[in-house]
C-alpha cells in the first residue's frame, strides 16, 4: 500500500488558472508538510499541518492555501497561477522526525 | 536562521571508488540531522537520523557520522545503483520554542560509473 500519495502526478496549466493538488497518507501521522522543489532540486518547506492545524507558513504567497479536511489529507490549492510557480510539489508526513514523501506533482505553468 | 550546506554539489565515482559527502550545518538547538536519497522523478526516501555528536549509523554501503558542525555520508565501494541525489536536512528548535522547521540542503548529485 502506498504510504503517501499525491494526485495528479503531472499538471500543465495556463497562467492565471486555479488548480489543486491532493495528498493523502495512510500512516496515521499527525504532521504533514507541503514542499516546493525548484529546478535545482532545492526543497523548500511551504506549510506544515499538525493534526489539522496550520503551524508553519514560510512566507508563501497567499495565492497558496492548504486545506486539511482530516489528519490523513492535506490538499494544496493555488489561485492565479504564475510562471514562477512551475516546480515539483511534494507532500510529506512525519513521525519522530523522519519524513515520508509522496511521489511529487510536477506543475508546469505556461 | 538555520543553514545547511552540502558539498560537493556533484560527484562522479567509478564503481568501487569510496568517497564521502559533506553536510555542514549552523543551527541553534539541533533536534536531529537526517539523510535522504532522491531518485529522479521520485520523492526523497529516508536513510538515517543522527541526534548527537559522535553518533554513527550504517546501512549496506552507506555510513553516516555526525559532529557538532557537520555530518558525513561515507559510501564504501559504491555501485551504479547508488547513483542518486543525497539530501541532508536538519530539524532544530525555533527561537522562543514552538514547532520544528525541517531545513534541507541543496543536495549532492552522485553518479557511479560501472
Amino acid at each position: 500500500d502506498t504510504a503517501v500519495s499525491q494526485t495528479p502526478k503531472y499538471l500543465v496549466t495556463q497562467m492565471g488558472n486555479d488548480k489543486s493538488i491532493k495528498c493523502e497518507q495512510n500512516l496515521g501521522h499527525d504532521t504533514m508538510y507541503w514542499y516546493k522543489q525548484d529546478s535545482k532540486k532545492f526543497l523548500k518547506i511551504m506549510f506544515s499541518y499538525n493534526n489539522k492545524e496550520l503551524i508553519i507558513n514560510e512566507t508563501v504567497p497567499n495565492r497558496f492555501s492548504p486545506k486539511s479536511p482530516d489528519k490523513a489529507h492535506l490538499n494544496l490549492h493555488i489561485n492565479s497561477l504564475e510562471l514562477g510557480d512551475s516546480a515539483v510539489y511534494f507532500c510529506a508526513s512525519k513521525s519522530q522526525g523522519r519524513q515520508f514523501f509522496g511521489p511529487g506533482t510536477r506543475l508546469t505553468v505556461l | 536562521e538555520d543553514q545547511v550546506t552540502q558539498s560537493p554539489e556533484a560527484l562522479r565515482l567509478q564503481e568501487g571508488e569510496s568517497s564521502s559527502l559533506n553536510c555542514s550545518y549552523t543551527v541553534s538547538g539541533l533536534r536531529g540531522l537526517f539523510w535522504y536519497r532522491q531518485d529522479p522523478g521520485k520523492g526523497p526516501e529516508f536513510l538515517f537520523t543522527l541526534y548527537s555528536a559522535g553518533e554513527e549509523k550504517e546501512k549496506e554501503r552507506l555510513k553516516a557520522t555526525l559532529t557538532k558542525k557537520e555530518s558525513f555520508l561515507h559510501i564504501t565501494a559504491p555501485k551504479p545503483e547508488d547513483s542518486a541525489t543525497y539530501l541532508c536536512a536538519v530539524q532544530a528548535n525555533r527561537l522562543g520554542g514552538g514547532s520544528y522547521i525541517p531545513t534541507f540542503g541543496r543536495g549532492t548529485s552522485l553518479i557511479v560509473h560501472p
